[in-house]
């Protein structure tokens, strides 16, 4: 079955440097590739995702990178700031009539002020 | 539009006592989705549900786990008897669409319900 396998586990950044989370995937088949963030005490919120039939997505700082020949898949936030501190976590899945989000282990993002 | 309601936000137990949490997802998805994280690992998948029915419930740990959704509405998820490495956060979503569908397959989450057995 699909494996996902993220990393760092934790990162500290400076306010307005970049953070990069990184995430491989075994499952080929996989074809969307979300990534969600997670505030303390509040629920996992989708912030962004990929489909394999496209190698890069931004929005406003957030962006999302994707190589389906090594299968990994990145994101990156630029300009951070304290309110990006929180867990990250990728998912793939395979759509359609597969429906399991496999998630990544998360990566708890502190940015310093 | 409410969200994905969960209950209770924190249960304590000991080994070997019952416990039920429940879900309400947001009106209309009939997709529900349970999922636990236990400290420091992944979001791991338990089932799906669509309407009323299990569709995939491969991710379910043992038969202590039983996961209803009658009427299709709310979802309950039973462990009995609960055991010390049930402990972590169960999550539900719901979504209109499957996940990866073309249009948004966005799952939304509930806030979790932390389940602490001593």
């Amino acid at each position: 079955g699909e494996n996902v396998e993220q990393h760092p586990s934790t990162l500290s950044v400076q306010e307005g440097d970049s953070a990069v989370i990184k995430c491989t995937y075994s499952d080929s088949a996989s074809n969307y590739f979300p990534w969600y963030k997670q505030e303390l005490g509040k629920r996992p919120q989708l912030i962004i995702d990929i489909r394999s039939n496209v190698g890069e997505k931004k929005d406003q700082r957030i962006a999302v990178t994707l190589n389906k020949t090594a299968k990994h898949f990145s994101l990156h936030i630029t300009e951070t700031q304290p309110e990006d501190s929180a867990v990250y976590f990728c998912a793939a899945v395979r759509g359609g009539s597969s429906y399991k989000l496999i998630f990544g282990s998360g990566t708890r993002l502190l940015v310093r002020p | 539009e409410a969200g994905v309601t969960q209950f209770p936000s924190h249960s304590v137990i000991e080994k070997g006592q019952t416990v039920t949490l429940r879900c309400d997802p947001i009106s209309g998805h009939d997709n529900l989705y349970w999922y636990r994280r236990v400290m420091g690992k992944e979001i791991k998948f338990l089932l799906h549900f669509v309407k009323e029915s299990k569709q995939d419930e491969s991710g379910m740990p043992n038969n202590r786990f039983l996961a209803e959704r009658t009427g299709g509405t709310y979802s309950t998820l039973k462990v009995q008897p609960a055991e010390l490495e049930d402990s972590g956060v169960y999550f539900c979503a719901s979504s209109r669409r499957l996940a990866g569908e073309a249009g948004t397959g966005e799952l939304f989450f509930g806030e979790g319900s932390r389940l602490t057995v001593l």
